[in-house]
């Protein structure tokens, strides 16, 4: 079965630093990898995602993720954060059943706390 | 304006009395999905439907229930609610599997 896993559950960083969040997964063939953000008492949005093709993906508000097969990683990158890039991460990864493929597999979270 | 809706956005219910969340999408997406979201658990997805009359259960599908009867359409059932099905849940749609899903806003449902 797949799974997803971000070793951090709170980040801290200053305004202006750069950011990186890190997500594993495991996963047989070639997954599909998102990352989405939630910001307070919102729904998700996605940020990017890594479906086949270059490596490294570029996504919204200025961040970009690198796949990288050899470490079963997918982590979120930024070069300089914002105040209001304060929000919850999540990883997730395409999941298959028996059937044919739907759904995601999400990590637990990663909680970004930007320092002024 | 392309979106996922639900209703309601909050519930206060009481143990055994059956409530439905609707979702709907008008994106005109095939596959749609119910996740739950639990402090320190993340998302785990609870039924998920690749088209009409096509459901299939997720990590957590346990006192729920869905129905497929119509593409834009994708009510959550809980015949018989449970303090620990108290939750914020999500629905949301996509139109192919490696579509980054749109999301719902979300129901946030007590269960008392």
């Amino acid at each position: 079965a797949q799974s997803v896993t971000q070793p951090d559950i709170h980040i801290t960083v200053s305004e202006g630093a750069s950011l990186e969040l890190r997500c594993n997964y495991s996963y047989g063939a070639t997954p599909y990898l998102f990352w989405y953000v939630q910001s307070p008492g919102q729904g998700l949005q996605l940020l990017l995602k890594y479906f086949s093709g270059d490596t490294l993906v570029q996504g919204i508000k200025g961040f970009e993720a690198e796949f990288k097969r050899s470490q079963s990683s997918f982590n979120l990158r930024k070069p300089s954060v914002h105040w209001s890039d304060a929000a919850e991460y999540f990883c997730a990864v395409g999941r298959y059943s028996g059937g044919g493929a739907d759904g995601l597999t999400f990590g637990k979270g990663t909680h970004l706390i930007i320092q002024p | 304006e392309a979106q996922v809706t639900q209703n309601p956005r909050y519930l206060i219910t009481v143990t055994g009395k059956k409530l439905t969340v609707t979702c709907s999408q008008n994106m005109n997406h095939e596959y749609m999905s119910w996740y739950r979201q639990d402090p320190g658990l993340g998302l785990r997805q609870i039924y998920y439907s690749m088209n009409v009359e096509v459901t299939d259960k997720g990590d957590v599908p346990e006192g729920y229930k869905v129905s497929r009867k119509e593409k834009r359409n994708f009510p959550l059932i809980l015949e018989s609610p449970s303090p620990n099905q108290t939750s914020l849940y999500f629905c949301a749609s996509s139109s192919s599997v490696s579509s980054g899903r749109e999301f719902g806003p979300g129901t946030r449902l007590t269960v008392l």
